[in-house]
């Protein structure tokens, strides 16, 4: 069965240090997403995206975040300058239709938990 | 905004009864989507049941129910004859019908299901 896969599950880094998380979502999907929780936290969305561009995202997907898709599989988050509170689980998923459109389904991955130190 | 609150952040129900998981919302929106996601560890979340605003009959999904309150902005999910393999964080979720795609959750509610 396909699924949203993501890369890497677990990534530490020093405060103020580039990450990219990445994401293959499923391949006839049109629509990509990435939410984030913070431990303990609600699920939180950050942004969606679609023909290559965003469209929609929330007020913590800041200056220092931006998403790409540079090669039609992979999708990508990349957080330029990284602080301690960005420490969370990010979860990519996608959707054959917006907003999984009547069905409602997203399809998640599994996360990638970014530690910042 | 919309809100999704989840009051039981852990529970634990033994093999084969049945248990069910609390969720309240917040909206003025009249036309909307709800689901519930189940992520067991270290997997993916998958849909487990979802639930249209403008129907009044609640979902199912052969063990897996819902009590959709519209009034009362509540929507549980009862999982009947539990499964070791029930065992997982659930989410509760929210989502507009249109205008946006964005989904809110709760904050989750983590089930363990006991032999």
């Amino acid at each position: 069965e396909p699924e949203v896969t993501q890369t890497p599950s677990h990534q530490v880094t020093q405060m103020g240090q580039e990450v990219i998380l990445r994401c293959v979502p499923i391949s006839n999907h049109l629509y990509f997403y990435w939410y984030r929780q913070i431990l303990g936290q609600k699920v939180e969305f950050l942004v969606s995206f679609y023909n290559n561009e965003i469209s929609e995202k929330s007020e913590i997907f800041d200056d220092q975040f931006s998403v790409e898709r540079p090669d039609g599989s992979n999708f990508t988050l990349k957080i330029r300058s990284t602080k301690l509170e960005d420490s969370a689980m990010y979860f990519c998923a996608s959707s054959l239709l917006r907003g999984g459109s009547n069905t409602g389904e997203l399809f998640f991955g599994e996360g990638s938990r970014l530690t910042v130190l | 905004a919309q809100t999704v609150t989840q009051s039981q952040p852990e529970m634990s129900v033994q093999e084969a009864e049945t248990v069910t998981l609390s969720c309240t919302y917040d909206t003025s929106e009249n036309n909307y989507y709800l689901f519930w996601y189940k992520q067991p560890p270290s997997r993916q979340m998958i849909l487990v049941i979802r639930q249209e605003a403008y129907k009044q009959q609640n979902a199912t999904e052969n063990r897996f129910s819902v009590n959709f309150q519209k009034a009362a902005k509540s929507f549980s999910l009862k999982i009947s004859d539990s499964q070791l393999g029930d065992t997982a964080m659930y989410f509760c979720a929210f989502r507009e019908r249109s205008g946006t795609y964005k989904y809110i959750f709760g904050t989750g509610t983590r089930l363990k299901v006991l032999a």
